[in-house]
C-alpha cells in the first residue's frame, strides 16, 4: 500500500523552532510538498522537494532524504498565526500530479 | 481576481439526493481535481482531470460522478450511492511542471 507517516500533534511556544517528519512510502516519487490549512480554510502551499536536500523560505525550511523516504518541515521564529495543521504530500505521478496526502500534523503554538 | 471558487460553502444533502458541487477556475490551468477531507484526516482524492471532456477515478470514486465540459469548470456530484457523504470537498487546479496544486475555500457538505 501506500501510506505517508506524520506526527498527528506539536506543540510550542512562540518564537520557538519545531520540526514536523514525515516518512513515507509510495510506489511512485517525484517530490514532497508541505502545506498549511488552518481550521476551516482551504490547503496553501508552503514548499517543494524534488531533490534532496534543504529548501528555504523566508521562516520554514524542507528537507528531503529519497534513500531515507524522508523529509522534514521546519518552523522557525513561531508566531500564534502558524498554528494549523501541516501536510506532507508526495507527488507519485510526473504526468497527472497526483498527490498522495500524509493524515496531517496539528501544531499548536502558545505564548 | 484570479482563482478558484468553489460553491456553496456549506451544502445539505437529504437521504437519496443527489447534489452537485460547483469548480470554477480562471487561472487557465489545465488539470483539476476533487478532494474528500473528513476530520482530522488528510486529503483524498476522489477524480480529477487533466484534459476537457477527459476524467480519471481516484482513490474514492465510488458515490460520485464529474463531468469536464469546459476548461474553467469541474463540477461534481455526490449521488445518493454515497453512504457517508458527509465531509470537506476541495477543488484544485494544476498548471504543470514542478508548480503547486491550488485549493478553492471548500465546500462543506452535512446530511439532513
Amino acid at each position: 500500500g501506500q501510506s505517508l507517516e506524520q506526527p498527528s500533534e506539536v506543540t510550542a511556544v512562540e518564537g520557538a523552532i519545531v520540526q514536523i517528519n514525515c516518512t513515507y512510502q509510495t510506489s511512485g516519487f517525484y517530490g514532497l510538498s508541505w502545506y498549511q490549512q488552518h481550521d476551516g480554510g482551504a490547503p496553501t502551499f508552503l514548499s517543494y522537494n524534488a531533490l534532496d536536500g534543504l529548501e528555504e523560505t523566508g521562516r520554514f525550511s524542507s528537507f528531503l532524504s529519497r534513500s531515507d523516504s524522508y523529509g522534514y518541515l521546519l518552523l522557525q521564529e513561531l508566531q500564534m498565526k502558524d498554528s494549523a495543521s501541516y501536510f506532507c504530500a508526495v507527488r507519485a505521478s510526473y504526468n497527472t500530479d497526483k498527490l498522495i496526502f500524509g493524515t496531517g500534523t496539528r501544531l499548536q503554538v502558545f505564548p | 481576481d484570479g482563482g478558484i471558487t468553489q460553491s456553496p460553502k456549506y451544502l445539505f444533502r437529504k437521504e437519496g439526493q443527489n447534489v452537485t458541487l460547483s469548480c470554477e477556475q480562471n487561472l487557465n490551468h489545465d488539470a483539476m481535481y476533487w478532494y474528500r477531507q473528513d476530520p482530522g484526516q488528510g486529503l483524498r482524492l476522489i477524480y480529477y482531470s487533466q484534459i476537457v471532456n477527459d476524467f480519471q477515478k481516484g482513490d474514492i470514486a465510488e458515490g460520485y460522478s464529474v463531468s469536464r465540459e469546459k476548461k474553467e469548470s469541474f463540477p461534481l456530484t455526490v449521488t445518493s450511492a454515497q453512504k457517508n457523504p458527509t465531509a470537506f470537498y476541495l477543488c484544485a487546479t494544476y498548471q504543470g511542471g514542478n508548480q503547486p496544486q491550488h485549493f478553492g475555500d471548500g465546500t462543506r457538505l452535512s446530511i439532513l
